[in-house]
């Protein structure tokens, strides 16, 4: 058949808006929920980390909310910035698990 | 620490040929990952080590991938012969303690098979 590429969600938002960037992950048993930020030529770059305990972190003009109910993540960025304009993963672990699985990643666009 | 780093940053080679890519984790850090990057498919896991040791080769595609991972300053991801559907950006990552903890990548490396 054809191939087709990955098309990423994509999030276009005015500079100094607030973001928010969804992710639903699979594994019940993880409790360990990362958000990574990449742009164009890098690896990957850690942002934040939350664990089940809890249900809100925040960080330098970031938020993670994790809601174990539904299996539901987000991030929010404060007073976007062009910056911030990345693709942005959420991974899961577990603790005593090896491995982190990354999701398929958000584009975010911001608009100046 | 100047992070993880990986070699070459940029590999193009013709078809057959073999490639070879390196990567020196952070030092200290009992895991480290190779990850494969394409449009297609995203950030895919191909293989990771614990303390120098492989622990789960299941996402390699192919026998004609092979990683190893000789010491802890040093591993490698090896593909021979290599194939035009290998083209994407590799990346290796290495992490304190591994699913629990963040981990580490390095710039990535990209690889073109013409």
């Amino acid at each position: 058949g054809e191939n087709v590429g990955l098309h990423l969600p994509t999030l276009s938002v005015q500079e100094g808006d607030n973001s928010i960037i969804n992710c639903a992950y699979s594994n019940s048993a993880s409790d360990y929920f990362i958000w990574y930020k990449q742009e164009s030529g890098k690896g990957p770059q850690f942002i934040i980390d939350i664990r089940s305990n809890m249900d809100k972190r925040q960080g330098q003009r970031v938020t993670v909310l994790l809601n174990k109910t539904v299996k539901h993540l987000s991030l929010q960025i404060a007073a976007t910035q062009p910056g911030d304009s990345a693709v942005y993963f959420c991974a899961e672990g577990f603790t005593g698990g090896f491995k982190t699985i990354f999701g398929a990643g958000t584009r975010l666009f911001v608009k100046a | 620490d100047a992070g993880v780093i990986q070699s070459p940053r940029h590999e193009v080679t013709e078809m057959g040929q073999e490639v070879t890519l390196r990567c020196k984790p952070i030092s200290g850090h009992d895991y480290l990952f190779w990850y494969r990057q394409t449009m297609m498919r995203g950030l895919e896991l191909l293989i990771y080590f614990n303390n120098n040791v492989p622990i789960d080769d299941s996402g390699m595609p192919e026998d004609r991938f092979s990683a190893k991972m000789p010491n802890a300053s040093f591993s490698t991801l090896k593909i021979q012969p290599s194939e035009p559907r290998d083209s994407a950006v590799y990346f290796c990552a290495s992490s304190l303690k591994g699913g629990n903890t963040e981990a580490f990548f390095g710039q990535g490396t990209r690889l073109t098979v013409v």
